[in-house]
């Protein structure tokens, strides 16, 4: 399984844009990329999965480079509430199924 | 619709004692799995099932049983809990296989 490394924990305020970059070296062929989302006292919430280029949806957006050695993730205009724990995973064919998550990053936004 | 319930959701036990973590989904989901975290740490696989009558080890399962006799339930059993099972445990299913939903979690303290 590909390792992934994130940043421990990242600062914003409210209204910006936040970067949380995930470096995966190993990253498999088949692997996918993906980010869930962890509240306190809640179970990890699916964010968004992608393979190369670029995918958006409601929620954020993941770059993925050319070399997929790292990726992304792009949260638009964050508010109070994307307070949370961010995991980036790469796992076999973007299987839901057995996940590997690493300690995740702390995002904290500041009002 | 619920989702992924977890029972009970707090659950304070003595060393030696037995119980059941329950999980139900009504999500029609084939495979469901059981996580624990621990403190500051992402989440580790324990068992999993891909389908009623199934199910296989994960990445830390000592100290652990888990059946399935249908399709919506998927119980943990801690046959004789001890104080380094205390731990948030999350139930996961997932169907599409890209997406997991998890359970609100039960803490689990073990003195």
């Amino acid at each position: 399984l590909a390792k992934t490394t994130q940043p421990i924990s990242m600062d914003s305020y409210e209204g910006q844009e936040v970067n949380i970059t995930c470096s995966h070296n190993n990253i498999a062929t088949n692997d996918y990329i993906t980010w869930y989302q962890q509240f306190p006292s809640q179970g990890p919430r699916f964010i968004i999965q992608g393979y190369k280029t670029k995918v958006t949806n409601e929620v954020a957006s993941l770059f993925i480079p050319a070399d997929r050695k790292s990726s992304t993730l792009s949260l638009p205009r964050v508010s109070l509430s994307d307070t949370a724990v961010y995991y980036c995973l790469v796992g076999d064919g973007g299987s839901a199924r057995q996940l590997t998550f690493g300690s995740g990053t702390q995002l904290t936004v500041l009002p | 619709n619920a989702g992924v319930t977890q029972t009970p959701k707090f659950q304070v036990l003595k060393t030696g004692q037995s119980m059941t973590l329950q999980c139900a989904q009504d999500m029609n989901h084939e495979y469901m799995s059981w996580y624990r975290q621990d403190p500051g740490m992402g989440l580790r696989l324990i068992h999993y099932s891909v389908g009623a009558g199934i199910t296989d080890q994960g990445e830390v399962p000592n100290g652990y049983n888990v059946s399935r006799s249908t399709t919506e339930d998927f119980p943990l059993r801690l046959l004789s809990a001890a104080p380094s099972q205390t731990s948030v445990y999350f139930c996961a299913t997932t169907g599409s296989n890209t997406e997991a939903f998890f359970g609100q979690g039960t803490r689990l303290t073990v003195v």
